[in-house]
C-alpha cells in the first residue's frame, strides 16, 4: 500500500520541457493502464490533466503529455508557462483501489 | 455542469465520528458510469484516497482505513456521504468529495474529474 514515488521537486524556465517521473510497481503502475496525473494549484481543488496513462481531458492544453515505461509513468509539460507552476500528483489503480504519488512541486524559474 | 459540494462540522473531538456529506447538482448520482467518492489531504501534505461507491450501494475502501470508514449513499436527495470513526489528529486534513469513473472490467474505478472545493476538518479537542 505505498505510495508511487514522486521527485519533490521540478524546475523549469519558460518555454523549456519538463518531465515528472511516477514510479511504482508491477501492482499498479506496472499493471494497468489506469494512470492519472492531477494539478494543484494552493487552496484548490485537484485538476484532472491526463487519464489512462496518455490521454487529455477536454480542455486541457496539448502542451501536457503522458507517458509509461515498465513500472514508471511520466507527465511532461512543454513550452512551460508561469501558469504551470504548481503540485503535480500522479495516481494509480492498484488491485481494486486507488494509490497516489506524494506530489511534486513545480516551480517556473 | 456537474458540481460537488461538501458539508459537515470543521472541527472534530478526538474519538469522535467524523461526518461529511457531498451534494451533487448538474447532474445524476445514480449514473451507472461513476463511483461517487472520498479523498483527502493533511495540511501541507499531499492526497490519499479514502474510498467510493457506486449508486447501487456498493463500496470500496482504502486497505488502511477499512474498519473506521463508511460511505453511503441516497439517491434520492443526490447526496453520498462520509463517516470516519475514532479519529485522532492525524485524520486532521481537507475532505474532496469526487467522482471517479467506473471499470467495467475490474473492480474499482479509475480516474478523478470532478471534484468538490474541498472542506477542512480539524480533529482537536
Amino acid at each position: 500500500q505505498s505510495a508511487l514515488t514522486q521527485p519533490a521537486s521540478v524546475s523549469g524556465s519558460p518555454g523549456q520541457s519538463i518531465t515528472i517521473s511516477c514510479t511504482g510497481t508491477n501492482s499498479d503502475v506496472g499493471g494497468y493502464d489506469y494512470v492519472s496525473w492531477y494539478q494543484q494549484h494552493p487552496g484548490k481543488a485537484p485538476k484532472l490533466m491526463i487519464y489512462e496513462v496518455s490521454s487529455r481531458p477536454s480542455g486541457v492544453s496539448n502542451r501536457f503529455s503522458g507517458s509509461k515505461s515498465g513500472n514508471t509513468a511520466s507527465l511532461t509539460i512543454s513550452g512551460l508557462q508561469a501558469e504551470d507552476e504548481a503540485d503535480y500528483y500522479c495516481s494509480s489503480y492498484t488491485s481494486s483501489f486507488v494509490v497516489f504519488g506524494g506530489g511534486t512541486k513545480l516551480t517556473v524559474l | 455542469q456537474l458540481q460537488l459540494q461538501e458539508s459537515g462540522p470543521g472541527l472534530v473531538q478526538p474519538s469522535e465520528t467524523l461526518s461529511l456529506t457531498c451534494t451533487v447538482s448538474g447532474g445524476s448520482i445514480s449514473s451507472t458510469s461513476y463511483y461517487w467518492g472520498w479523498i483527502r489531504q493533511p495540511p501541507g501534505k499531499g492526497l490519499e484516497w479514502i474510498g467510493g461507491i457506486y449508486y447501487t450501494g456498493g463500496t470500496y475502501y482504502h486497505p488502511s482505513l477499512r474498519g473506521r470508514v463508511t460511505i453511503s449513499i441516497d439517491t434520492s436527495k443526490n447526496q453520498f456521504s462520509l463517516r470516519l470513526r475514532s479519529v485522532t489528529a492525524a485524520d486532521t486534513a481537507v475532505y474532496f468529495c469526487v467522482r471517479q469513473l467506473y471499470l467495467l472490467t475490474l473492480y474499482g474505478g479509475d480516474y478523478f474529474d470532478y471534484w468538490g472545493q474541498g472542506t477542512l476538518v480539524t480533529v482537536s479537542s
